[in-house]
């Protein structure tokens, strides 16, 4: 069965600082993966997915992730964290059949950004 | 991306009584999901809500305590059925255009029982 771990339950950054966000995926074949953000009170965001095709992938607000086979990783990475950034990430991963799309989600990471 | 829309957004509810959520997407879709966010916690999938059968469920919920209905390609419900204090969390409605797009999802729907 398909998992996801994001070992890191909450961080905190300065804003301007650089963010990663780590995620490490259990699955048996090529994953599709996804990072998510949920700010409160509101729904989930993609901010990007990896099918195929370059490893390192852009999405929305600046974040860009990077897809390593090797290490079974997705991690998410900004450059420059702004104060807006504050939100809960989810990494997921996604079993494709002939009938379904089935998302399996880490735990998530709250990230606090400090003025 | 569609347009998703929940509703209710909030409810507050008596124990034993069951509470039905709307989800009403902009355009057709072919994939409709339904998840559970505990408070706290992550996302977990109730069911994939098929148009014009059955709900498939997946294991730990069951159609008697989640009904599902999908009339067509653009409108689903999610009722949780006498409901206990247990069942107070966020419900979240996603869809996806086909099994190889990837899922947007609604504001959700959150709910207390007293």
């Amino acid at each position: 069965a398909q998992s996801v771990t994001q070992p890191d339950i909450h961080i905190t950054v300065s804003e301007g600082a650089s963010l990663e966000l780590r995620c490490n995926y259990s699955y048996g074949a090529t994953p599709y993966l996804f990072w998510y953000v949920q700010s409160p009170g509101q729904g989930l965001q993609l901010l990007l997915k990896y099918f195929s095709g370059d490893t390192l992938v852009q999405g929305i607000k600046g974040f860009e992730a990077e897809f390593k086979r090797s290490q079974s990783s997705f991690n998410l990475r900004k450059p420059s964290v702004h104060w807006s950034d504050a939100a809960e990430y989810f990494c997921a991963v996604a079993q494709i059949t002939g009938g379904g799309n089935k998302l399996t989600f880490g735990t998530g990471t709250q990230l606090k950004v400090e003025l | 991306s569609a347009v998703i829309s929940q509703k209710p957004s909030r409810d507050i509810c008596q124990r034993g009584t069951s509470l039905t959520i709307q989800c009403q997407v902009d355009s057709q879709v072919t994939m409709m999901f339904w998840y559970r966010q505990q408070p706290g916690q992550s996302l977990t999938l109730i069911a994939t809500a098929n148009q014009g059968s059955e709900a498939t469920y997946e294991s730990g919920f069951v159609i008697d305590k989640f009904p599902i209905s999908r009339p067509n390609l653009t409108f689903s419900t999610l009722t949780v059925s006498n409901m206990s204090p247990e069942d107070s969390s966020i419900y979240l409605c996603s869809v996806a255009a086909d099994s190889n797009q990837p899922q947007h999802f609604g504001d959700g729907t959150r709910l207390s029982i007293l």
